[in-house]
C-alpha cells in the first residue's frame, strides 16, 4: 500500500524558507511512471497546484510561484521536498504530497494526510 | 491558466438522494478531469480520473461524465460517509487547476 507522510516545521517566520519533505512507503521513487507533487490549500479557499517533480529530474511549477520555488528529490531516502522562499503570510496554508500520473491519466492518486505551515513573527 | 468553475458551492441533500455537481474549463481538456472527494482532516481522494474513469475501490455509487469544457459528478444514492467536499480538476495542461469545491452537507 502506497503511503505518503508530509513533515517540517510548523511555523515559519517571514522572508525565510518554507522547507517540507514527503516521505514515501511502499513504492520505490525510482520505479519511475509517476510524478511527485506538492498542493496546498489556502485558507478558506480551495486547492492549489504547486509543482511536481518527476524521477528524471524534470520539474514544473505554477508560474506564480516558479520564481520562489524548488522540488527535489531524495531516491536514497524515498523522499521528496518542497522549498518555497521568501514567505509571507499569504503562504499560510496546508500543504499536501501526492504522487500523481501512472495509470491514472495525470490525476493524483494517492495523497498525504498534510500539514499546516503558518507564517508568522 | 485553464480556470476550472465548479458549481454549485454548497449542497444539502439527504442519503438515498442523487446528487450532481458540474465543472467547466475555460477551454478544452478532452477528457482530462478529475473528481476528488475531501473530508476534513484528510487528504483528497481520488474518485474519478478521466472523466469517467472510476478509482479503484470507489463505490460504483460514483460516477463521471463530460468531455471538452463540460463535465459532471453524480453520485447515484448518497451514503452518510459522502457528506464531503468535492473538487474537480483539470490535468490537461500544467499549471494544473482546481474548481473551488462544492460542499455537500446533510439536510
Amino acid at each position: 500500500q502506497v503511503q505518503l507522510q508530509e513533515s517540517g516545521p510548523g511555523l515559519v517566520k517571514p522572508s525565510q524558507t518554507l522547507s517540507l519533505t514527503c516521505t514515501v512507503s511502499g513504492v520505490s521513487i525510482s520505479s519511475g511512471g509517476h510524478y511527485w507533487s506538492w498542493i496546498r490549500q489556502l485558507p478558506g479557499k480551495g486547492l492549489e497546484w504547486i509543482g511536481y517533480i518527476y524521477y528524471s529530474g524534470n520539474a514544473d511549477y505554477t508560474p506564480s510561484l516558479k520564481s520562489r520555488v524548488t522540488v527535489s528529490v531524495d531516491t536514497p531516502k524515498n523522499q521528496f521536498s518542497l522549498r518555497l522562499s521568501s514567505v509571507t503570510a499569504a503562504d499560510t496554508a496546508v500543504y499536501y504530497c501526492a504522487r500523481g500520473g501512472g495509470t491514472v491519466y495525470y490525476a493524483m492518486d494517492v495523497w498525504g494526510q498534510g500539514t499546516t505551515v503558518t507564517v508568522s513573527s | 491558466d485553464i480556470q476550472m468553475t465548479q458549481s454549485p458551492s454548497s449542497l444539502s441533500a439527504s442519503v438515498g438522494d442523487r446528487v450532481t455537481i458540474t465543472c467547466r474549463a475555460s477551454q478544452s481538456i478532452t477528457s482530462y478531469l478529475n473528481w476528488y472527494q475531501h473530508k476534513p482532516g484528510k487528504g483528497p481522494k481520488l474518485l474519478i480520473y478521466a472523466a469517467s474513469r472510476l478509482q479503484s475501490g470507489v463505490p460504483s455509487r460514483f460516477s463521471g461524465s463530460g468531455s471538452g469544457t463540460d463535465f459532471t459528478l453524480t453520485i447515484s444514492s448518497l451514503q452518510p460517509e459522502d457528506f464531503a467536499t468535492y473538487f474537480c480538476q483539470q490535468s490537461y495542461s500544467t499549471p494544473y487547476t482546481f474548481g473551488r469545491g462544492t460542499k455537500l452537507e446533510i439536510k
